[in-house]
């Protein structure tokens, strides 16, 4: 069964508007965690934000907010204020604190940003 | 500078021949983790290493090995390649197991086409 799911392969966006990125996730541990990476076209991988499933308050990061609805199992990334260096591919990720701390990811989802 | 390091950046092998990919983890991180990049395949997990010792085992072909060395450096080898092992490989460091996000930073890759 999928773990992250991103339902949105691509979403377009103009620039100075916000934009929502969904991701669903699912897990039976109770404690885990969620983060979201950014994947330009240089191929890097850039971490952006961090939730974990004990945070009472949603993460932030400058322009990035992380939307978690933790009855839902999702968490959502929202960019405010869109920029042309966002165009990019976004990926969510899960780890699960019981067992190894590596990162299960999402498909992504691409985001083009215009002018 | 992710402070990751991956070579090479790009390489060019024919099937059946056999390659080492090698990183160099950020300084103070104990663990090592190698991911595969592909189109169809999305980000897969392979392997993860801390502190020299194999610490899970993720989607890892039986051709593929990798280790850790006392330096902390990491190398994954890949033999007898086929077209299908052509992908972007990533290398991600993380701090010593600790309560908390424990972040991958990520390093640019090691783009591996096989001809």
């Amino acid at each position: 069964a999928q773990k992250i799911t991103q339902t949105q392969p691509g979403m377009f966006v103009q620039e100075k508007e916000a934009v929502t990125l969904d991701c669903t996730y699912d897990t039976s541990d109770p404690s885990y965690g969620l983060f979201w990476y950014k994947q330009p076209s240089s191929g890097e991988m850039i971490f952006l934000i961090y939730q974990g499933s004990y945070d009472q308050q949603n993460a932030t990061e400058g322009r990035y907010s992380l939307n978690f609805q933790k009855a839902r199992k999702s968490a959502n990334l929202v960019i405010s204020a869109s920029q042309l260096g966002d165009s990019a591919m976004y990926f969510c990720a899960m780890r699960e604190n019981s067992g190894y701390s590596t990162l299960t990811f999402g498909k992504g989802t691409m985001l083009l940003v215009s002018p | 500078d992710s402070g990751v390091t991956q070579t090479p950046k790009h390489l060019i092998t024919a099937t059946g021949q056999r390659v080492t990919l090698r990183c160099s983890p950020r300084s103070g991180d104990l663990s090592v983790y190698w991911y595969q990049q592909s189109l169809d395949q999305g980000l897969q997990f392979l392997i993860q290493y801390y502190n020299g010792e194999e610490r899970a085992k993720g989607n890892i072909l039986e051709r593929f090995s990798a280790q850790q060395f006392p330096d902390l450096h990491s190398e994954l080898n890949l033999s007898s390649l086929e077209l299908g092992d052509s992908a972007l490989y990533f290398c991600a460091s993380s701090p010593p197991m600790s309560s908390g996000a424990n972040v991958l930073t990520f390093g640019a890759g090691s783009r591996l086409t096989v001809l």
